[in-house]
């Protein structure tokens, strides 16, 4: 069964650190991506990634960084946590770009106090 | 940007009623994809639909995308509990770097 797993399902940090969200698939896919999930506003997509070492920006990238050393792993970094950046984190991996289906992981629920 | 319209937001029904979720844009897609998504987990493809006016069945759900590859909807029949979630549709303008484009989603509730 192929599988996208996240390190953390509830996170719970204080303004201004520094936060590692890490994402891992199984299935050897190219591309990879972080959305965040908010009620009233659906899925917005961070970051992707289509692959090793490649980045590309999505709608809201401002306060983001990403990391895809390996091609199974593919990492979002909050610099400096805002409590505006409370909420649902879900990575997702795709074979290809555009089309594909998006297996998605199980969420990481973010919370900045 | 393109934008995905979906209506109703919330649908609570009883069980074993028919309901349709629609899914609107003003934007033509290449294909579109319907999602189920259940507390606490990430969601689930249930279906891609890539011709325009085409229907596919699952089960006890019927999806149909528009003749003109700008709208799509889900309909369910003789809904059960285990219907319950948030159904999203995603749109794919065949940009290919862009991703997909994701409507905010119907929260269903089937009671019992």
């Amino acid at each position: 069964d192929v599988k996208v797993t996240q390190s953390s399902r509830y996170l719970v940090k204080r303004t201004g650190e520094k936060v590692f969200l890490e994402c891992v698939q199984d299935m050897d896919h190219e591309n990879m991506f972080w959305y965040r999930q908010d009620p009233g506003l659906g899925l917005r997509l961070i970051y992707f990634s289509y692959d090793v070492k490649m980045k590309e920006k999505g709608d809201i990238p401002e306060g983001y960084s990403v990391s895809r050393e390996k091609k199974e792993r593919f990492s979002l970094i909050l610099e400096s946590a805002s409590t505006n950046q409370t909420s649902m984190y879900l990575c997702a991996s795709s074979f290809v770009i555009g089309g594909e289906k998006l297996f998605f992981g199980s969420g990481t629920q973010l919370s900045v106090l | 940007t393109q934008l995905l319209e979906q209506s109703p937001q919330f649908l609570s029904i009883q069980e074993g009623e028919n309901l349709t979720v629609y899914c609107n844009s003003s934007s033509v897609f290449s294909s579109l994809q319907w999602y189920r998504q259940e507390p606490g987990e990430g969601p689930v493809l249930l279906v891609t639909v890539v011709t325009g006016g085409e229907v596919k069945k699952l089960k006890r759900l019927t999806f149909q995308f528009g003749d003109a590859r700008k709208d799509s909807s889900l309909h369910i029949t003789a809904a059960q509990p285990g219907d319950t979630g948030l159904y999203l549709c995603a749109g794919d303008s065949g940009g290919g770097a862009d991703g997909l484009t994701f409507g905010k989603g119907t929260h269903l509730i089937i009671q019992p």
